[in-house]
């Protein structure tokens, strides 16, 4: 299995400020054969399901704001938020869908500071 | 506007049975691969089980695997989850979700209680 290994645990950021989650898999999500990295961010708010943010390792998904923006290839990504709002205080995961089980990062808080 | 609605959850003893639903709308169902995960209470998300668009292809994890069976009627936009031989950590929340690749769309989820 692919084990998904996020940092850090728990992240407190002003209003306005940046904030950036790490995601770290235990082998390469990326195909060669398309050079994809199957890896996705989703955003889970309080009370909420999940919610996809970025796909493809880098491409947000329907409607999410451009604040919001990914990175990396092979086993080291990244979701950065260029300037944090209120509105997105929840856990943040990150998740591999290069092969079966699928499996999920522990998950980051994300709170205001 | 993709709509997954999840039923069926509730309170179980264990060694019970249970079966999920969810239905579908507002997209090409007979086409879409879909999928099941869970979250614990307090914990996080783990992927269940998948469904390719005929049923043809059907994965698991390994900590349901012989236990749980899930399946479609791609006539009544519908999957389900059988859930038989509960055991008290398959307490969570199972959420529907629709997902070729990536999980695009993801259901309100249902609760699924195993307690004596």
């Amino acid at each position: 299995d692919i084990v998904m290994t996020q940092s850090p645990d728990s992240l407190a950021v002003s209003l306005g400020e940046r904030a950036t989650i790490n995601c770290k898999s235990s082998q390469s999500v990326l195909y060669s054969s398309n050079n994809q990295n199957y890896l996705a961010w989703h955003q889970q708010k309080p009370g909420q399901p999940p919610k996809v943010l970025i796909y493809w390792a880098s491409t947000r998904g329907s409607g999410v704001p451009d604040r919001f923006s990914a990175s990396g290839s092979g086993t080291d990504f990244t979701l950065t938020i260029s300037s944090l709002q209120a509105e997105d205080v929840a856990v943040y995961y990150c998740q591999q869908y290069y092969s079966t089980p699928y499996t999920f990062g522990q998950g980051t808080k994300l709170e205001i500071k | 506007e993709v709509q997954l609605v999840e039923s069926g959850g509730g309170l179980v003893q264990p060694g019970g049975s249970l079966r999920l639903s969810c239905a579908a709308s507002g997209f090409t169902f007979r086409s879409s691969w879909m999928h099941w995960v869970r979250q614990a209470p307090g914990k996080g998300l783990v992927w269940v089980s998948r469904i390719n668009s005929d049923g043809s292809t059907i994965n698991y994890a390994d900590s349901v695997k012989g236990r749980f069976t899930i399946s479609r009627d791609n006539a009544k936009n519908t999957i389900y989850l059988q859930m038989n031989s509960l055991r008290d950590e398959d307490t969570a929340v199972y959420y529907c979700v629709r997902g070729v690749a990536w999980f695009d769309s993801w259901g309100q989820g249902t609760l699924v209680t195993v307690s004596s």
